[in-house]
């Protein structure tokens, strides 16, 4: 079946750095694509979203970048800051009402 | 606040016991999903209602049965649960349409004994 991967299961950056969060999603019908932040002891909580019209979308430091070529998904966030600390997902949606997830990369930020 | 509200936040209960998680949410959304989260899995699509109609039931054992009474409150009803169906049971409200953001509540952490 189809499923969303990510590359590092965590991944730890300085205080202040820049964090690159990747995903590689597997449905070529995948149109949408969210990515989320789930702090512990919390749901998940809506980051950003982009759609399979375009290839980047920039928030409040954050940017997703979308290469539907290799169908691979990213996340940077600018200027890392101790609150980034969380489990980010990715998400691809190919059809009505179907959300397929990843299994979430740890974010680690450093002092 | 995400504006979406599960409870109780934790349960435990026995394999012969019957309980129900609630979910209610306040965005004005008309679509509810249920999803279960299982450590190093990732997240399953349990049930989504459109319109307080159910329009997605992955394969789920008949032990969970949904309720949507209106678009707002979204149940789950379990009985004769078993130990692999412990894990976090999360709630999402989204606009219908699919391809929308969800808003996730803070999850009912359930475990079976």
């Amino acid at each position: 079946g189809e499923s969303v991967g990510l590359h590092l299961p965590t991944l730890s950056v300085q205080e202040g750095d820049n964090s690159i969060i990747n995903c590689a999603y597997s449905n070529s019908a995948s149109d949408y694509f969210i990515w989320y932040k789930q702090e512990s002891g919390k749901g998940p909580q809506f980051i950003i979203d982009i759609r399979s019209n375009m290839d980047k979308r920039q928030g409040q430091r954050v940017t997703v970048l979308l290469n539907k070529t290799v169908k691979h998904l990213s996340l940077q966030i600018a200027a890392t800051q101790p609150g980034d600390s969380a489990v980010y997902f990715c998400a691809e949606i190919p059809g009505t009402y179907k959300y397929i997830f990843g299994t979430g990369t740890r974010l680690k930020v450093l002092a | 606040e995400t504006g979406v509200t599960q409870t109780p936040r934790h349960l435990v209960m026995g394999m012969t016991n019957k309980k129900s998680l609630k979910c209610e949410q306040h965005l004005g959304h008309n679509a509810m999903y249920w999803y279960k989260q299982s450590a190093k899995k990732p997240l399953e699509l349990m049930f989504v209602y459109s319109l307080e109609e159910r329009v997605e039931n992955n394969s789920v054992p008949s032990r969970f049965s949904p309720e949507c009474p209106n678009s707002s409150h979204l149940f789950l009803h379990l009985h004769t649960l078993q130990p692999e169906d412990s894990a976090l049971y999360l709630c999402a409200s989204s606009r219908t349409g699919g391809d929308q953001p969800q808003h996730f509540g803070d999850g009912t952490r359930l475990s079976i004994l």
